[in-house]
């Protein structure tokens, strides 16, 4: 299975400024016969279902903010906030989907400080 | 697209369960559900997928021959089935659809199995 890897594991934050998260793949996780990354990411609020706000490597899901962007290539991939909330609060998970079966990093959790 | 699971469950070791999820305000047979266990405290696991149009089911080997995937158009409805509970299936399932990335969710259901 790909491995995936996640740094930090927590993330204090101050509302308003920045905030980056690192995944690193095991492998790489651009499918070349379509050119496509298959890198996503999920944000798990406190006592809620994870729900999808980056598909693809940097295709935003409908209704997230444009503050919440997603980048890399191949093997190292990142998500960064552009100016943190108070509702960003939870833990993060990136996911693959080039190979069976699908696998998450260990989520990074995200708390205001 | 709307996933709305079955409620929380508590079961004693060895015994069986069936899980449900059911999808509305989508084409219900052209995607892919996607099982994901939570235990708790800790974090997601893909378990396997199953396409309601045809019944086709993957598993991810770490839960192949330990869960049954199915799912049943006519009603619209996806199911998880473990069998042989033991206390380490106390976790949270979520079931979820797959387009592109898996960007429905289901409430979760709560299962816990205990003497």
């Amino acid at each position: 299975d790909i491995v995936l890897t996640q740094t930090p594991l927590s993330l204090p934050v101050t509302p308003g400024e920045a905030a980056s998260i690192s995944c690193r793949s095991s492998q790489s996780l651009l499918d070349a016969n379509d050119g496509y990354t298959y890198l996503d990411w999920y944000l798990q609020r406190p006592g809620q279902s994870p729900h999808l706000l980056i598909y693809t490597l940097s295709h935003r899901a409908p209704g997230v903010p444009d503050r919440f962007s997603g980048s890399g290539s191949r093997t190292n991939f990142t998500l960064k906030i552009r100016r943190v909330e108070a509702e960003d609060v939870g833990t993060y998970y990136c996911m693959q989907r080039l190979d069976f079966p699908s696998t998450f990093g260990p989520g990074t959790k995200v708390e205001i400080k | 697209a709307l996933l709305v699971q079955s409620g929380a469950e508590v079961k004693k070791p060895g015994e069986s369960l069936k899980l449900s999820c059911k999808g509305s305000g989508y084409s219900f047979s052209d995607y892919w559900i996607a099982w994901v266990r939570q235990m708790p405290g800790k974090g997601l696991e893909w378990m396997g997928m199953v396409y309601p149009g045809d019944s086709d089911t993957r598993y991810s080997p770490s839960f192949q021959g330990q869960v049954t995937l199915s799912a049943d158009m006519s009603i619209t409805t996806a199911y998880l089935q473990l069998n042989s509970l033991k206390a380490s299936d106390t976790a949270i399932y979520y079931c979820a659809r797959k387009s592109g990335g898996l960007d429905s969710w289901g409430q979760g259901t709560l299962v816990t199995v205990s003497s």
